[in-house]
């Protein structure tokens, strides 16, 4: 059974740092394109980072390009988004994906709280 | 970037009727279309992918089709726990893309 399961969310401050992990297991972790998708409260789906199987090519959009940095750790069945500069637009769920073009898994998610 | 449009934003519907839902793209996405459920309080979960392949334990009564830009989404004999929002996404360019949701009551 697949399974992702994130961890490392909570309540920053304007312009301070946060990385999220996500734990995979129930499949072969190196054979996939892994991403995170955000979901601000009570809103839609927006696409975040993704990254390839060896980790050599990663996608962002504009919104956090330069902020945010998606990584893996093939050997821990490991994903995690580094998230710098945060503002309070950040505010959401943080999901865990598998991608395969579509995204077929997703974790529970993880809140990601950006205020004062 | 593709624009994701999806109608109606809310539906209010009986068990047992049929509903459709509509996702129009900004430019041809040659069926590289999505659809997801997402009950309250959870994670997102693929229903159908390539506009029309039903994703693995999904009920039957749940169909996608549409090419183009047009792609719907078909669930028949509505069941108390399809209630939720629904959610299109195109995966033919980057950046993958979402439409709104439509959220899926029961009358």
């Amino acid at each position: 059974e697949v399974q992702l399961v994130e961890s490392g969310g909570g309540l920053v401050q304007p312009g301070r740092s946060l990385k999220l992990s996500c734990a995979a297991s129930g499949f072969t972790f190196s054979n996939y394109y892994m991403a995170w998708v955000r979901q601000a409260p009570k809103k839609g789906l927006e696409w975040v980072a993704t990254i390839s199987t060896s980790g050599s090519r990663t996608y962002y959009p504009d919104s956090v390009k330069g902020r945010f940095t998606i990584s893996r750790d093939n050997a821990k069945s490991s994903l995690y988004l580094q998230m710098n500069s945060l503002k309070s637009e950040d505010t959401a769920t943080y999901y865990c994906a598998r991608e395969d073009n579509y995204f077929d898994y997703w974790g529970q998610g993880v809140m990601v709280t950006v205020s004062s | 970037d593709i624009r994701m449009t999806q109608s109606p934003a809310s539906l209010s519907a009986s068990l047992g009727e049929t509903v459709n839902i509509e996702c129009l793209a900004s430019e041809d996405i040659y069926s590289d279309l999505a659809w997801y459920q997402q009950k309250p309080g959870k994670s997102p979960q693929l229903l159908i992918y390539n506009a029309n392949s039903l994703q693995n334990g999904v009920p039957s009564r749940f169909s996608g089709s549409g090419s183009g830009t047009q792609y719907s989404l078909k669930i028949n004999s509505l069941q108390s726990e399809d209630v939720a929002t629904y959610f299109c996404q195109q995966y033919n360019n980057y950046p993958p893309t979402f439409g709104a949701g439509t959220k899926l009551e029961l009358k």
